[in-house]
């Protein structure tokens, strides 16, 4: 079963970045795509793109295209995301998530990471 | 992109009792390519049914998905304590990938 392994929580200002990490183990990273979910406070599941690592291909939810970056680090088996220019409106629980078919890149999750809280605040 | 309605909103329901969650497409979904998620407070979603009606591995039969096109069903046969959370509906059909906005379960 795969175990997905987030970083902390964040507290970044207005205009700043963020990296969050995934690190996966007891599966193969390289052929299931790693994707990433956000959850504003109180509210639904907001998907942002995600990683092949395989092929190293990236896709995007058009609301992030730009300011959003996810990579695969297959030596040791980390996905990132990283986020720019961030508002209030970015503060949210970030998930990283496994997709469920090999080498697709969409579909269910079938494993999740903890979540990681980024807060944006002045 | 696909939108995704799911009702009702809240769901007031005793345990033992059956839940019927409906979840419904602003168009059809590509292949019954639709999944159902469990979120409890402070946790991360748990996969339950994926196309449409396969259960996840270690999910209870009591749990089930149904459903095609513009309409799916999930349906929790009896209702256990632990089983009040919040449920989403996701579609993986058609890019981008879509999510519903839940239906929360809870204890009347």
């Amino acid at each position: 079963q795969v175990q997905l392994v987030q970083s902390g929580a964040e507290v970044k200002k207005p205009g700043s970045s963020v990296k969050v990490s995934c690190k996966s183990s007891g599966g193969s990273f390289r052929n299931y795509a790693i994707q990433w979910v956000r959850q504003a406070p109180g509210q639904g599941l907001e998907w942002m793109g995600g990683v092949l690592p395989v092929f190293g291909l990236s896709d995007y939810a058009q609301k992030f295209q730009g300011r959003v970056t996810i990579t695969a680090d297959e030596s040791t088996s980390t996905a990132y995301m990283e986020l720019r220019s961030l508002t209030s409106e970015d503060t949210a629980v970030y998930y990283c998530a496994k997709l469920g078919v090999i080498a697709g890149r969409r579909g269910y999750f079938d494993s999740w990471g903890q979540g990681t809280l980024v807060t944006v605040s002045s | 992109e696909i939108v995704l309605t799911q009702s009702p909103g809240t769901l007031s329901l005793s345990p033992g009792e059956r839940a019927t969650l409906s979840c419904r497409a602003s168009q059809s979904v590509s292949s019954n390519f639709l999944a159902w998620y469990q979120q409890k407070r402070g946790q991360a979603p748990r996969l339950l049914i994926y196309d449409a009606s396969s259960r996840a591995t270690g999910i209870p039969d009591r749990f089930s998905g149904s459903g095609s096109g513009t309409d799916f069903t999930l349906t929790i046969s009896r209702l256990e304590p632990e089983d009040f959370a919040v449920y989403y509906c996701q579609q993986y059909g058609s890019s981008p990938q879509t999510f519903g906005p839940g239906t929360k379960v809870e204890v009347k």
